[in-house]
């Protein structure tokens, strides 16, 4: 069965600190997408990325980046420079195909990043 | 700008009663869902839609009720038979039922039943 975990529950760091968050999943499929999704206190998950696979190729988007490894069913998100904006729960998630065709999304539960000025 | 709009943000409700929280969203997605949040644990599946007219049970559907007569309205029913109904719902949106398309989701309703 899919499953993800997010070992950390809450972190606090001060502003300009790097933060790594950690995803640990466990799938049997070989095709799955892995993603992170950002819940500001608004309450709304934003998408944050999504990767394939078959894709082991590190990401990076301006202070997010993001380290994925099948060798330790990892998919580990980094905010460099973190600032108070960041403050948010973060969620990873795993998507399996469901009768070679449909989706089963499961969301790990989450960590709360708490950036303080 | 597309989005997902649910409404209400807050709803109170007395045990026992019935109520309808709604989800309008304007991305023309196919596929859309009902997900629960409580507090400390991740998003649990209530109920999916593929395409109009049909819906499917996720994991924890008992208590739930919802319909899908329009591509862009999915409303969920929070029934009296649903035992702890007092939590965050999340309706999400995806362009087509499939593993690689990323969810989409609405503000959320806290639901409040006493």
């Amino acid at each position: 069965a899919q499953k993800v975990t997010q070992a950390q529950t809450e972190i606090s760091v001060v502003e300009k600190e790097d933060v790594t968050l950690d995803c640990v999943y466990e799938t049997r499929d070989t095709t799955y997408y892995l993603f992170w999704y950002k819940q500001p206190p608004s309450g709304e998950l934003v998408f944050l990325i999504r990767r394939n696979s078959f894709d082991e190729q590190n990401e990076i988007s301006g202070r997010y980046s993001w380290n994925f490894q099948k060798s330790t069913s990892s998919f580990n998100f980094t905010i460099t420079a973190s600032q108070v904006v960041d403050s948010a729960v973060y969620f990873c998630a795993l998507s399996e195909a469901k009768d070679n065709y449909g989706q089963n999304f499961v969301f790990g539960p989450g960590t709360r990043l708490s950036v303080l000025p | 700008d597309g989005g997902i709009t649910q409404s209400p943000k807050y709803l109170f409700r007395k045990e026992g009663q019935n109520v309808t929280l709604s989800c309008e969203q304007n991305l023309n997605h196919d596929a859309m869902y009902w997900y629960r949040q409580d507090p400390g644990q991740g998003l649990r599946l209530i109920y999916y839609s593929q395409i109009v007219n049909d819906f499917q049970k996720g994991d924890i559907a008992e208590g739930y009720s919802v319909s899908r007569e329009k591509k862009e309205s999915f409303p969920l029913t929070v029934t009296s038979a649903q035992k702890n109904p007092t939590a965050f719902y999340l309706c999400a949106s995806s362009s087509r039922y499939r593993a690689d398309s990323p969810l989409h989701f609405g503000n959320g309703t806290r639901l409040t039943v006493t």
